[in-house]
């Protein structure tokens, strides 16, 4: 099983919100790490979005709009990225990454599509 | 401004070996880390390695133990990732990033570097 699994794709139309999820592996508890997001576009190098523990260590990216937030669901064992008022330049690939026995591990990525 | 700017594309034979370079500019060099990050075609990004550029300790992911290695010459701010044993698979675009030590911002990206392995 894939230490973090991501959603292939997910739609949702301009001015509404999209929640990407990224579920660690069963034996790894989300709680006890950061879930780093990173958006991708092609053509482009990965451009980092932010950082989540926790609603009192997380930090946002250099220049990323605060549309952009993460949240965690401990029910799910889940890191989550929220993007509210989707905008068509927010189509792209997302990628979640946690730091996992001395490696840095990526999830497989969820296609975003704004239409 | 920060700035990281890759070597070239490279095309190389199975069993061959691929040295590329990242030039850092803009920042203090021996203050971060330099990441090593591949993409293949259609995958997901994969983690390679990391370097502390002051002292030049590194840390590769198992699957590439004994294959890479990481380095730099800090005298032109510029770091190294040399791959050896190509094969097929390898053929990806490599990107080096940078970060502070022990953390997982990748804020600063060098534009990618194709290497294709083909015989």
């Amino acid at each position: 099983q894939a230490v973090l699994t991501q959603p292939s794709s997910l739609s949702a139309s301009p001015g509404a919100s999209a929640s990407l999820t990224c579920t660690l592996r069963s034996d790894i508890n989300v709680g006890t790490y950061t879930i780093y997001w990173y958006q991708k576009k092609p053509g482009s190098p990965p451009q980092y979005l932010l950082k989540y523990k926790s609603d009192s260590d997380k930090q946002q990216g250099s220049g990323v709009p605060s549309r952009f937030s993460g949240s965690k669901d401990a029910s799910a064992n889940a890191g989550i990225l929220l993007i509210s008022g989707l905008q068509s330049e927010d189509e792209a690939d997302y990628y979640c990454m946690i730091w996992h026995s001395s490696t840095w591990v990526f999830g497989g990525g969820t296609k975003l599509t704004v239409l | 401004q920060v700035q990281l700017v890759q070597s070239g594309a490279e095309v190389k034979k199975p069993g061959a070996s691929v040295k590329v370079s990242c030039k850092a500019s803009g920042y203090t060099f021996t203050s971060y880390d330099i990441n090593w990050v591949r993409q293949a075609t259609g995958q997901g990004p994969e983690w390679m390695g990391w370097m502390n550029a002051n002292s030049g300790n590194t840390g590769y992911a198992q699957k590439f133990q004994g294959r890479v290695t990481m380095t730099r010459d800090t005298s032109i701010t510029t770091a190294y990732m040399e791959l050896t044993s190509l094969r097929s698979e390898d053929t990806a675009i490599y990107y080096c990033a940078r970060n502070p030590a022990k953390t997982g911002d990748f804020e600063y990206w060098g534009q990618g570097t194709l290497v294709t392995v083909s015989s």
